[in-house]
């Protein structure tokens, strides 16, 4: 099975900062990847789709690119709204893997 | 306006079984794959298992394979999550989801705890 890595597992930056967030197949997965974002006590929500493509409704701070086994969450200007756990995730085939998550904060 | 509703939690004894569902409306049901995914207090998220448009197929993560069994009722729009043989590891959030690209709607999870 493909296994989904993220680094780093935790950030604190500040707000205003440019954030980024890697996640990393050990195979190819095209651009079969999502981003998603989990707000302490609540449902995770989807953010990225595809690799790059946002979801509806999603701040356009966000974005993602990749292709391949390397991509990338990119928060262009962190918010204190922002402060989340973020997952990737594969859904080219089964098994649909997570990322172990990646925690930002605030400093 | 999508909506999953998940019910049919509890607390379970170890070696026991509990069946989850997944009522749902909003959409057509029977157009979409539909999964369900865990997470485990203070872990991360975990995928359990998913089933195809009409339930012809199925997936499970080694994680449960032949102790749970997914299905889809696409009459009473709803998903079930059948799980037996049930673990302490097993003790989690269970989250009903409908996959369009990525798992684009979420049901709030229904949670299961096994403990004896």
């Amino acid at each position: 099975d493909i296994q989904m890595t993220q680094s780093p597992s935790s950030l604190s930056a500040s707000v205003g900062d440019r954030v980024t967030i890697t996640c990393r197949a050990s195979q190819g997965i095209s651009n079969s990847l999502a981003w998603y974002q989990q707000k302490p006590g609540k449902v995770p929500k989807l953010l990225i789709y595809a690799a790059s493509t946002l979801h509806s409704g999603v701040p356009s701070r966000f974005s993602g690119s990749g292709s391949g086994t390397d991509f990338t969450l990119t928060i262009s200007s962190l918010q204190p709204e922002d402060v989340a756990t973020y997952y990737c995730q594969k859904y080219n085939s089964a098994p649909f893997t997570f990322g172990p998550g990646t925690k930002v904060d605030i400093k | 306006e999508v909506q999953l509703v998940e019910s049919g939690g509890g607390l379970v004894q170890p070696g026991g079984s509990l069946r989850l569902s997944c009522s749902a409306s909003g959409f057509t049901f029977s157009s979409n794959p539909m999964h369900w995914v865990r997470q485990a207090p203070g872990k991360g998220l975990e995928y359990v298992s998913a089933i195809s448009n009409i339930g012809g197929t199925t997936y499970y993560a080694d994680s449960v394979k032949g102790r749970f069994t997914i299905s889809r009722d696409n009459s009473k729009n709803t998903l079930y999550l059948q799980m037996s043989s049930l673990r302490a590891e097993d003790t989690a959030v269970y989250y009903c989801v409908r996959r369009v690209g990525g798992y684009s709607d979420w049901g709030q999870g229904t949670l299961v705890t096994v403990s004896s």
